[in-house]
């Protein structure tokens, strides 16, 4: 399979604990997103990547939140010190230089006790 | 403040019926729009899309329209299949025409479409 990959699918956690999120892009794309969605709504931006800059961040993403894509391949979304309020599906996305389609990843969910 | 509006939060279609979604924007520097289907538990799976420089874009079952001065968009699927049953979530993207920005996408809440048989 040689679509978006993410793991863990699933992590519950304690509120305070630090979890930790990867996700493979496919490997031609260049571009890597990482957005949130809650129950209700629709995905929301929280960051982007350009190779291993990261270009953009969103209002959502509080100082707790930390991204990083070290060699332009792979990505981490570290969130330190979880509340409640975290508990979210963080969906990682990627796509190639000027297309338009972002292609997504099947999530990757957290809840927080 | 919501740039992407789904109105409808559900719709409800026989099989073989036409299904209409609707999606309105309120950003004008959207100038691409794209319509994503989403399964409990997965993740959206890219479905059409329309640049702004057309008002229709056809793949198959699926046609989406685009009215600018609206600033509307809709889906239509023909016939519509029990398979079709999913979320549907309608996206837009400034400066994807134009070269310029990050192209990330705006979503709307998403209309949940059952197909009943």
């Amino acid at each position: 399979d040689t679509g978006v990959s993410q793991d863990p699918r699933h992590k519950i956690t304690k509120r305070g604990q630090n979890v930790t999120f990867r996700c493979d892009p496919i490997s031609e794309h260049n571009r890597l997103y990482w957005y949130r969605q809650t129950l209700g709504q629709g995905p929301e931006f929280l960051t982007y990547f350009q190779n291993e800059a990261q270009l953009e961040k969103s209002r959502l993403l509080s100082d707790r939140f930390s991204a990083e894509r070290p060699k332009g391949s792979f990505s981490t979304l570290e969130i330190q010190r979880t509340e409640q309020g975290d508990s979210a599906m963080y969906l990682c996305a990627s796509r190639f230089a000027n297309t338009g389609e972002l292609f997504f990843g099947e999530g990757s969910r957290l809840t927080v006790l | 403040d919501q740039q992407v509006k789904q109105n409808s939060p559900s719709l409800s279609v026989q099989e073989g019926r036409i299904s209409i979604l609707n999606c309105d924007y309120t950003n004008s520097m959207f100038d691409y729009f794209l319509w994503y289907k989403k399964y409990p538990a997965e993740g959206p799976t890219f479905l059409i899309s329309i640049s702004s420089i057309k008002d229709k874009n056809e793949d198959g079952r699926f046609t989406v329209f685009l009215n600018k001065s609206a600033k509307h968009l809709s889906l239509h699927i023909v016939p519509s299949q029990p398979g079709d049953s999913a979320v549907y979530f309608c996206a837009a993207s400034a400066g994807l025409v134009s070269g310029a920005g990050s192209y990330q996408l705006t979503f709307g809440k998403g209309t949940k479409l059952s197909v009943i048989p």
